[in-house]
C-alpha cells in the first residue's frame, strides 16, 4: 500500500514557468516531509523539508506548501530551469522512522 | 563536507551468488536506512538501524541481512542472489537528533 501518493507522474514546463507537484498521505503520525531530486544513476538529494507547525517554507526557487487539514503537500519549483529536469520525489516520516517515498514525478523543463 | 559512502559503485553477480555492499555514513549519523530501487521506481525500505540496532523493517526478503557496526557503517548481505535483485541499492544517514535522511550514491547491482 502506497503511504504516500504523489502526481503527476511526469510533468513538462517551459523554461521560467512553474513546476507543481502534488502530494497527500493518510498517516496523521507523519511529522517530515522531506523532497528529493534525482538524477539517472543517482541517489536521491535532499531539495527541502517542512514540518506540520508551518503552511509554507521556502529555499530559493523551491517552496513547499503543507495542509495539515487536508493531509497535502506540495512543492513548486518557480523560474523552472533546464537543469531542474529530473525525478522529484516526496517523502513522509514519523521522526526516527522509515521514510516512505511517493512514486516520483519526471520533470522535464523545456528550454 | 562529508557524504554518505556506498561501496562497491557497481557490482555483478550471478544467479545464487551472494553481494555484500557497505555504507559509510555522514560522521555523527548514527542512523542507517537501506532502500532498494528498480528502474523507474520510489525506493523500497528494506531496513534501518540505530544505535547498532534494527530500527525498522521494511519489505526486506529473508535472504538479505544487515548490521551496522561499531563505527557506524553498515552492510546488507545478500544471498542466493535472483534476477529480481538487480537494482540500485541506497543507503542513507541521519541523526538521531534530527531527522534529515542524506543518501549515498547507491550501489548498482546487476545480477545474470
Amino acid at each position: 500500500q502506497q503511504q504516500v501518493k504523489q502526481s503527476p507522474q511526469s510533468l513538462i514546463v517551459q523554461k521560467g514557468g512553474i513546476s507543481i507537484i502534488n502530494c497527500a498521505y493518510e498517516n496523521t503520525a507523519f511529522d517530515y516531509f522531506p523532497w528529493y531530486q534525482q538524477f539517472p544513476g543517482k541517489g536521491p538529494a535532499l531539495l527541502i523539508a517542512i514540518r506540520p507547525d508551518v503552511s509554507e517554507k521556502k529555499e530559493g526557487r523551491f517552496t513547499i506548501s503543507f495542509n495539515k487539514s487536508a493531509k497535502q503537500f506540495s512543492l513548486h519549483i518557480m523560474d523552472s530551469q533546464p537543469g531542474d529536469s529530473a525525478t522529484y520525489f516526496c517523502a513522509a516520516a514519523n521522526t526516527g522512522n522509515q521514510f516512505y517515498f511517493g512514486t516520483g514525478t519526471s520533470l522535464t523543463v523545456i528550454p | 563536507a562529508a557524504g554518505v559512502i556506498q561501496s562497491p559503485r557497481h557490482l555483478i553477480k550471478e544467479k545464487r551468488e551472494t553481494a555484500t555492499l557497505k555504507c559509510y555514513p555522514i560522521p555523527r549519523h548514527d542512523t542507517v536506512y537501506w532502500y532498494q530501487q528498480g528502474p523507474g521506481q520510489d525506493p523500497q525500505f528494506l531496513i534501518s538501524f540505530y544505535e547498532k540496532m534494527q530500527s525498522d523493517k521494511g519489505s526486506i526478503p529473508d535472504r538479505f541481512s544487515a548490521q551496522q557496526f561499531s563505527d557506524y557503517h553498515s552492510e546488507l548481505n545478500m544471498s542466493s542472489l535472483e534476477l529480481g535483485d538487480s537494482a540500485l541499492y541506497f543507503c542513507a544517514s541521519s541523526s538521531g537528533s534530527r531527522t534529515e535522511a542524506f543518501f549515498g550514491q547507491g550501489t548498482r547491482l546487476t545480477v545474470v
